[in-house]
């Protein structure tokens, strides 16, 4: 069974940093590309960064490029962001989620959802 | 704002269909067909419905059905139930615009 579980969410203040983790299982983590999805509370879905199998590439949503690095470990079967300068419109709950890849190609669309994270950005 | 746009609630009684739709600017759909939907219920991670437009994963209903026509992509839930009550999200990738994907900003579907 294909789990995700993520960590590392708390409250932080404006311009803090923060390092979101998320461990994978029941899944061959190294064949897939990874993304994070992120969830402003009571507002829609806003897609955050991707990251290849290899991490060789790297893409992300223009209102996070420069403060968050998306990477991985495969050897830990785990994916992180490390987010910095934290502003408080990134107060959202954070999911990992798994970009649906077959025979090392990625598709574009997610098949499976962590629970999510909770990053509270406050003063 | 975003770039694909959805109406922001649709109701329905059980038993009736309703169509919730997606509609965006080619530079969101980036020229590909490669629209996917989520069911999210309060309190809980998406779900993927539907993939590449019309393709239904696993498990999901054949009540739900997916189509695109030029700019706007539509999900129609068919057969209406009570857990059908949730909210719809659109999602196309968007190339090279930003060589990852855009969300609609979602339609809270109730059922009445």
């Amino acid at each position: 069974e294909v789990q995700l579980g993520e960590s590392g969410g708390t409250l932080v203040q404006p311009g803090g940093s923060l390092r979101l983790s998320c461990a994978a299982s029941g899944f061959t983590f190294s064949s897939y590309w990874m993304s994070w999805v992120r969830q402003a509370p009571g507002k829609g879905l806003e897609w955050v960064a991707n990251i290849k199998q290899d991490g060789s590439e790297k893409y992300y949503v223009d209102s996070v490029k420069g403060r968050v690095t998306i990477s991985r470990d495969n050897t830990k079967n785990s994916l992180y962001l490390q987010m910095n300068s934290l502003r408080v419109e990134d107060t959202a709950v954070y999911y990992c989620a798994r970009v649906s890849t077959t025979r090392g190609l990625r598709s574009y669309y997610f098949d499976y959802w962590g629970q999510g994270s909770l990053v509270a950005v406050s003063s | 704002q975003s770039a694909l746009t959805q109406p922001r609630s649709v109701s329905g009684s059980p038993g009736q269909s309703v169509t919730i739709s997606c509609t965006g600017t080619s530079s969101a759909f980036g020229g590909y067909n490669f629209v996917s939907w989520y069911q999210q219920h309060p309190g809980r991670a998406p779900k993927l419905i539907i993939y590449d437009v019309n393709k239904r994963p696993s498990g999901v209903p054949d009540r739900f059905s997916g189509s695109k026509s030029g700019n706007t992509a539509s999900l129609t839930i068919s057969g209406l139930q009570a857990e059908d009550e949730a909210d719809y999200y659109c999602c196309s990738y968007a190339g090279s615009y930003t060589f990852g994907e855009v969300f609609g900003g979602g339609t809270k579907l109730t059922v009445l």
